[in-house]
């Protein structure tokens, strides 16, 4: 059974770095891209990248690029979406997906940047 | 980029009845590289449709999707009480990928 397992809620402060992990079970990891998107309270859905795991090939929307950063651990099958210093208009949920069209979906993570 | 943008925003329908949700892209998608999925409150959205047309596994065939070029709609044939829900087009044919704002169906 295919399953993408998301870490857990987090509270920080600005200026505070984070990084929130996405493990993947029941497929070959290096053989689909992973995905982040992120959605705001109330809003729609935006996606942020994409991750090869098998050469790390690594994809930002314009609107994401420099302020995030994509990585993957292909030895535990584990893809990674961090912040080097959170803004409070990083508070949002943010989803893991496999493939550019994602036909699996994690059950997301809920970060709260608030001081 | 491409820009989606879905219409109605919002959809107001009963159980039983048909839903007609349109997706319009702001330039062709590449190879029909489009998608749809359903949002339900509190829960990840759920893959409906992909490449425009192939429904994902385990989706009701009460779904469809059609369309190519820069205009496709998702089809729900005969509404459920658990089909009312957001409804969100993506298109992956091109870099960045992008969703539209979303539909909402309610009863």
């Amino acid at each position: 059974e295919v399953q993408l397992v998301q870490s857990g809620a987090e509270v920080k402060k600005p200026g505070e770095s984070l990084k929130i992990s996405c493990k993947a079970s029941g497929y070959s990891f290096t053989s689909y891209w992973i995905a982040w998107v992120r959605q705001m309270p109330g809003k729609g859905l935006e996606w942020m990248g994409i991750i090869n795991p098998h050469d790390s090939d690594t994809r930002y929307s314009p609107s994401f690029q420099g302020q995030v950063t994509i990585s993957a651990d292909k030895s535990i099958t584990t893809a990674y979406l961090q912040w080097s210093s959170l803004k409070a208009s990083d508070t949002a949920m943010y989803y893991c997906a496999r493939q550019w069209s994602g036909d699996y979906w994690g059950q997301g993570t809920l970060v709260t940047v608030s001081s | 980029e491409n820009v989606l943008t879905q219409s109605p925003a919002t959809l107001s329908l009963s159980p039983g009845e048909r839903a007609t949700l349109s997706c319009g892209a702001s330039q062709s998608v590449s190879s029909s590289y489009l998608a749809w999925y359903q949002q339900k409150p509190g829960l990840a959205p759920r893959l409906l449709i992909y490449d425009a047309s192939s429904r994902a596994t385990g989706i009701p065939d009460r779904f469809s999707g059609s369309g190519s070029g820069t205009d496709f709609t998702l089809t729900i044939s005969r509404l459920e009480p658990e089909d009312f829900a957001v409804y969100y087009c993506q298109q992956y044919g091109s870099s960045p990928v992008t969703f539209g704002q979303g539909t909402k169906l309610e009863s």
